[in-house]
């Protein structure tokens, strides 16, 4: 069955600087998500994605945040200058429509900023 | 604004019995209902939704949720739980008319005795 894809599983930076975390999402699917769940706490929405621009972004998902589909397969999340309260576990997710259809999660991307 | 209260921060129930999982949302019209299931080390797995139309959902895995209305409560249900089942469970909503980003609930953790 297909999957929603994440690397790395776990990632360690110091404060301040740069990360990207990667998604191969459903070969066939158009929408595409960020979540984030910090430690103890709910999942949140970052933003989502669909014919290459961002169609939603929450108010977390500020100038420090970017996204992009630098190919027909990886979808990307970067984080331009890290901050301690970045540290969260960061979902990617995938559907084939939009609005109501199941949305696919990866396994997700530990952060941890120092 | 949209949200999702999940009541029990933790249930434990023992293996054989029946479970049911309390979801409360708020939300001026009628959302998209999901309920995820999280493992250990996992990412989120669909284990039902509501789109439309019969008020009571079949999902993967035996269980089952109902949607009413009047109650703005979406509870998720199972006869007879098995030791697999222990794991975090979220009730998230979907606004309809947006671009498919999903509000979650805190989680409830299910534990299972032998």
């Amino acid at each position: 069955e297909p999957e929603v894809t994440q690397t790395p599983s776990h990632q360690v930076t110091q404060m301040g600087q740069e990360v990207i975390l990667r998604c191969v999402p459903i070969s066939n699917h158009l929408y595409f998500y960020w979540y984030r769940q910090i430690l103890g706490q709910k999942v949140e929405f970052l933003v989502s994605f669909y014919n290459n621009e961002i169609s939603e972004k929450s108010e977390i998902f500020d100038d420090q945040f970017s996204v992009e589909r630098p190919d027909g397969s990886n979808f990307t999340l970067k984080i331009r200058s890290t901050k301690l309260e970045d540290s969260a576990m960061y979902f990617c997710a995938s559907s084939l429509g939009g609005p109501g259809d199941t949305q696919y999660f990866g396994p997700g991307t530990r952060l941890t900023v120092l | 604004a949209q949200s999702v209260t999940q009541p029990d921060i933790h249930i434990t129930v023992s293996e054989g019995a029946s479970l049911e999982l309390r979801c409360n949302y708020s939300y001026g019209a009628t959302p998209y209902l999901f309920w995820y299931v999280q493992s250990p080390g996992q990412g989120l797995q669909l284990l039902l939704k509501y789109f439309s139309g019969d008020t009571l959902v079949q999902g993967i895995k035996g269980f089952e949720a109902e949607f009413k209305r009047s109650q703005s409560s979406f509870n998720l249900r199972k006869p007879s739980v098995h030791w697999s089942d222990a794991a975090e469970y979220f009730c998230a909503v979907g606004a309809r008319g947006s671009q498919g980003n999903l509000i979650f609930g805190k989680g409830t953790k299910l534990s299972v005795k032998p």
